[in-house]
């Protein structure tokens, strides 16, 4: 069927690191896909998105990579800091306005 | 510019009763959808809405599920009847476009 799954549920870094989130998708019609940080008890926040016809794309910190032949994306978070720490979705979006979530990454940054 | 706004945060209610869940997008966006969220799980799409009307509701229980957003005013998630499994974090997000979707603080509800 069709979903997002992202393939380490758990994932430690020392602060000042680079931490690297992977996930993987199914449906090769996805044409966008996004990144949230979700901290506890709060809503998802947006990081990052990309569309299809890119393969990278860099913002503060972080950098998107999209892998359409293995259909993987990854969030590259440089230089972590402990506000970091936090579960992180990679969701997905084929055309029908509606996104589709992973399960999610819990990030943690070791002091 | 304020972002998307719940209310209520948090909602308790025992089996049997009514919940309402509102939402308010942002402004200048258009469009609403509603999520929903079991501990320790990804986010569900449950219902996607524009201004008085419904655009997919392909995620929604088929029975005691409703949602809306009128002309004027918050979009409102309404449960009838909840059952313990309705328990759970809603999460509404708004969308100039389709796309960037961004979410609320969500509403937590637990049915007793």
């Amino acid at each position: 069927g069709e979903s997002v799954g992202l393939h380490l549920p758990t994932l430690s870094v020392q602060e000042g690191d680079n931490s690297i989130i992977n996930c993987a998708y199914s449906n090769s019609a996805s044409d966008y896909f996004i990144w949230y940080k979700q901290e506890s008890g709060k809503g998802p926040q947006f990081i990052i998105d990309i569309r299809s016809n890119m393969d990278k794309r860099q913002g503060q910190r972080v950098t998107v990579l999209l892998n359409k032949t293995v259909k993987h994306l990854s969030l590259q978070i440089a230089a972590t800091q402990p506000g970091d720490s936090a579960v992180y979705f990679c969701a997905e979006n084929f055309g029908n306005e509606k996104l589709t979530f992973g399960t999610g990454t819990r990030l943690t940054i070791i002091p | 510019n304020a972002g998307v706004m719940q209310n209520p945060r948090h909602l308790v209610r025992r089996r049997g009763q009514e919940a309402r869940l509102r939402c308010s997008p942002m402004k200048g966006h258009s469009h609403v959808y509603w999520y929903r969220q079991l501990p320790e799980e990804g986010l569900k799409f449950m219902v996607y809405l524009q201004k008085e009307n419904i655009i997919d509701e392909s995620g929604m229980p088929k029975e005691r599920f409703s949602a809306e957003f009128p002309k004027e005013g918050p979009s409102i998630l309404r449960i009838q009847q909840v059952v313990r499994g309705d328990s759970a974090a809603y999460f509404c997000a708004s969308s100039r476009t389709a796309y960037e979707q961004y979410f609320g603080p969500g509403t937590r509800l637990t049915v007793t």
